[in-house]
């Protein structure tokens, strides 16, 4: 059974830092692995999706990694805003045609 | 394309009620799926259909849960004689099968369900 672990489960910084978010999953035959985030009380929202022949993938200040044979992927997110405040998921799909999430990192930035 | 609709939002019910949900996926989405969110936790798969016929169930999903999607299009999940433990946050998502696995997962708004 596949297993999602993200470490930190919180995280608390000042405006401005650069910061990484930990995912490690059990199982290392996966389709790919996305990272969403989700807003208190919402739905989630697609940032990243990785396929598991890719290394990383970039959107603005967002920059995903993936170690698929170490079972490892980290968000980056540079220069932080208040805004980017949120949980964020990671998730991996299973050749059983499903996603399995991690437990989340609720970010905090402050200003 | 306005996305994956999920009605209703929220849901305030007595215990021992039944309570339905509705999510209308993405047009011509093949496959549709439905997980369960408790307070600070990742989302758990709960089933997922292709087209109309339902794949697979996880055990989450006990005797009194049932999901349907007549017709290929819109999906209903119903919870019959509701219990506490059956408060949480149900997300709906859709995508479109690629043929070589690793879709992506478009998610609704989800609906709270808050059983009393």
């Amino acid at each position: 059974k596949q297993e999602v672990t993200q470490i930190p489960a919180a995280l608390s910084v000042p405006e401005g830092e650069n910061l990484v978010l930990n995912c490690s999953f059990t199982d290392s035959a996966i389709y790919n692995l996305q990272w969403f985030r989700q807003d208190p009380g919402k739905g989630l929202t697609s940032l990243l999706l990785i396929q598991s022949s890719q290394r990383e993938q970039t959107s603005g200040r967002l920059n995903a990694s993936l170690d698929k044979s170490s079972g490892r992927s980290t968000l980056y997110i540079a220069a932080s805003q208040p805004g980017d405040s949120a949980t964020y998921l990671c998730a991996v799909y299973n050749a059983g045609n499903m996603l399995t999430f991690g437990g989340g990192t609720r970010l905090m930035v402050k200003p | 394309d306005t996305g994956v609709s999920q009605n209703p939002r929220h849901k305030i019910t007595k215990r021992g009620q039944n309570v339905t949900f509705r999510c209308d996926p993405i047009s011509e989405h093949n496959r549709l799926y439905w997980y369960r969110q408790t307070l600070g936790q990742g989302p758990e798969f709960l089933t997922y259909f292709q087209n109309e016929a339902q794949l697979e169930k996880s055990r989450l999903l006990s005797d009194r849960f049932s999901a349907e999607r007549p017709k290929g299009s819109f999906s209903t999940l119903e919870i019959q004689r509701t219990e506490q433990g059956d408060s949480a946050m149900y997300l709906c998502a859709s995508s479109s099968t690629t043929g070589t696995g690793g879709e992506k997962l478009f998610f609704g708004s989800g609906t709270q369900l808050s059983v009393l």
